[in-house]
């Protein structure tokens, strides 16, 4: 059984392109995550998707980022536009379709987005 | 301020020592608390979790206790080993309203060297 799977693992763009981050649940997980962290910091919750519906996107900038989980194919983080500050790993994380107290988040390996 | 606070920043240790790491946190109330280890390059992977009515869980080398009084936590790694070379990760999942909404420290670098 695969893990939650990102690609690219890394991405380079320049000022003002736009950059798309992949995120291929794990088998059987209906829930996705993303995060965002900057050097020296925690993961800091950026968006909860489920299929084909946004949950919260409370943690997410209101302006260049969207994030969409498709009925089929992976849930995609884009970021239009990209500025510098935008450089950071972002990471996708998913879990079962049953929730609770004790649920687990399974995180990918990362995307770390540069932006030059 | 971070709900989720780490210390120290960084660790480095001798091959087969001891090491503590600590996690004080104000998030309130929280149903539980994990820690995860995250290898350089990597996403995170859970080490531990606990609810708030546990004292103690080990996963072999590490073993956390957990305060709910004092809200605070620790992680203890035995007899080290160069693959502990991580950063270890403090998170605290809020009650269930949104408990997907975890809190997470900046995390402990620890280097083991031999």
């Amino acid at each position: 059984n695969a893990g939650v799977m990102q690609n690219p693992r890394h991405l380079v763009r320049r000022r003002g392109q736009e950059a798309r981050l992949r995120c291929s649940p794990m088998k059987g997980h209906s829930h996705v995550y993303w995060y965002r962290q900057l050097p020296e910091e925690g993961l800091k919750f950026m968006v909860y998707l489920q299929k084909e519906n946004i949950i919260d996107e409370s943690g997410m900038p209101k302006e260049r980022f969207s994030a969409e989980f498709p009925k089929e194919g992976p849930s995609i983080l884009r970021i239009q536009q990209v500025v510098r500050g935008d450089s950071a790993a972002y990471f996708c994380a998913s879990s079962p379709l049953s929730q609770g107290s004790s649920y687990e988040q399974y995180f990918g390996p990362g995307t770390r987005l540069t932006v030059t | 301020k971070n709900q989720v606070e780490q210390s120290p920043q960084s660790l480095i240790i001798l091959e087969g020592k001891n090491c503590t790491l600590q996690c004080n946190y104000t998030v309130s109330p929280f149903s539980n608390l994990r820690w995860y280890k995250q290898d350089t390059g990597r996403g995170p992977v859970s080490l531990t979790i606990m609810t708030f009515s546990e004292n103690t869980k080990s996963n072999g080398r590490y073993t956390a206790t957990l305060d709910a009084d004092t809200k605070q936590s620790s992680l203890h790694i035995t007899a080290s080993q160069l693959s502990d070379s991580a950063s270890y990760i403090c998170v605290v999942t809020p009650t269930r309203s949104n408990d997907y909404k975890l809190s997470f420290g900046a995390g402990t670098t620890v280097t083991v060297r031999a």
